[in-house]
């Protein structure tokens, strides 16, 4: 199984600032790897597949980079709606499909 | 637009089997191009696979819940089911069926998600 790791576990950013996450997994995954945003009380949302292609409506705002064991999930100037939690999910090895085990941003 | 919602018993006993249907509208069960997942998420915890299952009935599930998965497909209804037998409270958790982008004949990302239903093992 592919470990996945997220970090940090919390950011505090303030609106409007950037803010920067990441995913390392424990071997390569090449490019299959998605970011969800997850809202409280809400189903995950898909923001970002094959590391760097935004989901359909998916706000230019979000920006994912990296490839192998290393991808980034950038939000470019955080807005209010973008306070949640943020996991990576790799799908290059089954089973199973692995979750990191997410990133809250915060208000700072 | 797709759609998917989750219903079933909220509460299960202890060693009984815990039963979910999905019913999906906006898409069909049988595309070729999805496959049809379950995840759960603890409480206040991350987001566990549980497995999937394609249009034609092959299906994977998760080697860490020791064989108890069932799941199975009913394209006349448009719906796909989740059986988790055996359960115990860490089995608590609150359940979500998705829908998987297939990818080179496996599955991939989850582009829809149903909204989540909380499923509590107790006595």
């Amino acid at each position: 199984e592919i470990l996945m790791t997220q970090s940090p576990a919390t950011l505090s950013v303030s609106p409007g600032e950037r803010a920067t996450l990441s995913c390392r997994t424990s071997q390569s995954v090449s490019n299959n790897l998605a970011w969800y945003q997850q809202r409280p009380g809400q189903a995950p949302r898909l923001l970002i597949y094959g590391a760097f292609t935004r989901a359909t409506g998916i706000p230019a705002r979000f920006s994912g980079s990296g490839s192998g064991t290393e991808f980034t999930l950038t939000i470019s100037s955080l807005q209010s709606e973008d306070f949640a939690l943020y996991y990576c999910q790799q799908y290059t090895n089954w089973p199973p499909w692995t979750f990191g085990q997410g990133t809250k941003v915060e208000v700072k | 637009q797709v759609q998917l919602q989750e219903s079933g018993p909220g509460l299960v006993k202890p060693s009984q089997t815990l039963s979910l249907t999905c019913t999906v509208s906006g898409a069909s069960v049988t595309s070729v191009d999805y496959y049809w997942s379950w995840v759960r998420q603890l409480p206040g915890k991350g987001l566990e696979w549980i497995g999937y299952i394609y249009q034609s009935g092959s299906s994977y599930s998760n080697p860490s819940l020791n064989r108890r998965v069932m799941t199975s497909i009913d394209t006349s209804k448009n719906q796909f089911s989740l059986k988790l037998r055996s359960v115990t409270a860490a089995d608590t958790a609150v359940y979500f069926c998705a829908r998987e982008r297939r990818i080179g004949g496996s599955g991939g990302y989850v582009d829809n998600w149903g909204q989540g239903t909380l499923v509590t093992v107790s006595s």
